[in-house]
């Protein structure tokens, strides 16, 4: 079975201050996992996935497979920022893969 | 140039009611999906098709029924709609099936049940 959580249901920083959004994941196998982000009233988009190890929109995140954890960071937040945050794991189900999603962290940057 | 789209954006209708949401993605992929966001924004899968096939069919009533005419359109039937149902219900695609981590999403479709 696979499982995402994040621990933080709603997150608010100061903007400029440093963000991060933890997860934590569980699967037996090879993980690969996401960021999805959505801002308000908008589609669900991909942010970042750990196999590319980019920086999106000044936003990393490394895979920690000893912690088994994938915290998304930032180093100086801006207001347009703030959106809801999602976790993913793509792992086997079957033949296809499929995603599992964390329960989603809003991220409020205050002014 | 939308990717994935679907129809209608929002559906408000009465209890007992069936209804059908359209999904099409002009992408080429061979993989779609149905997600369901609850209240608390808590997003699921629950079907997912991989050229016209189904491949994923979770734990949902069997009142939802998926149908996918040809690989570039997933449509979404619900029979007998209850006040649970209400959600919003997102249409995703990827290009394949075992590439199945990045997936583009549709807009929502924002389904009231009274």
């Amino acid at each position: 079975a696979q499982r995402v959580t994040q621990p933080e249901k709603l997150l608010s920083v100061f903007k400029g201050a440093p963000v991060e959004l933890k997860c934590n994941y569980s699967y037996s196998g090879s993980p690969e996992l996401f960021w999805y982000v959505q801002y308000s009233r908008q589609r669900l988009q991909l942010l970042l996935r750990h196999i590319s190890r980019e920086s999106i929109k000044g936003f990393t995140a490394d895979l920690n497979k000893g912690e088994t954890s994938f915290h998304l960071k930032k180093p100086f937040a801006q207001e347009e920022d703030s959106a809801m945050y999602y976790c993913a794991l793509s792992g086997l189900s079957g033949s296809a893969r499929q995603l599992t999603f964390g329960s989603g962290t809003q991220l409020t940057v205050l002014p | 140039d939308t990717a994935v789209s679907q129809t209608p954006k929002y559906l408000v209708t009465q209890m007992g009611n069936d209804k059908s949401i359209k999904c099409e993605q002009n992408l080429g992929h061979d993989t779609m999906y149905w997600y369901k966001q609850d209240s608390k924004k808590f997003l699921k899968i629950m079907f997912s098709y991989n050229n016209k096939e189904l491949i994923i069919n979770e734990t949902v009533p069997n009142r939802f029924s998926p149908k996918s005419p040809d690989k570039a359109h997933l449509n979404l039937h619900i029979n007998s709609l209850e006040l649970g149902d209400s959600a919003v219900y997102f249409c995703a695609s990827s290009q394949t099936s075992r590439g199945g981590g990045e997936q583009y999403f549709g807009p929502g479709t924002r389904l009231t049940v009274t």
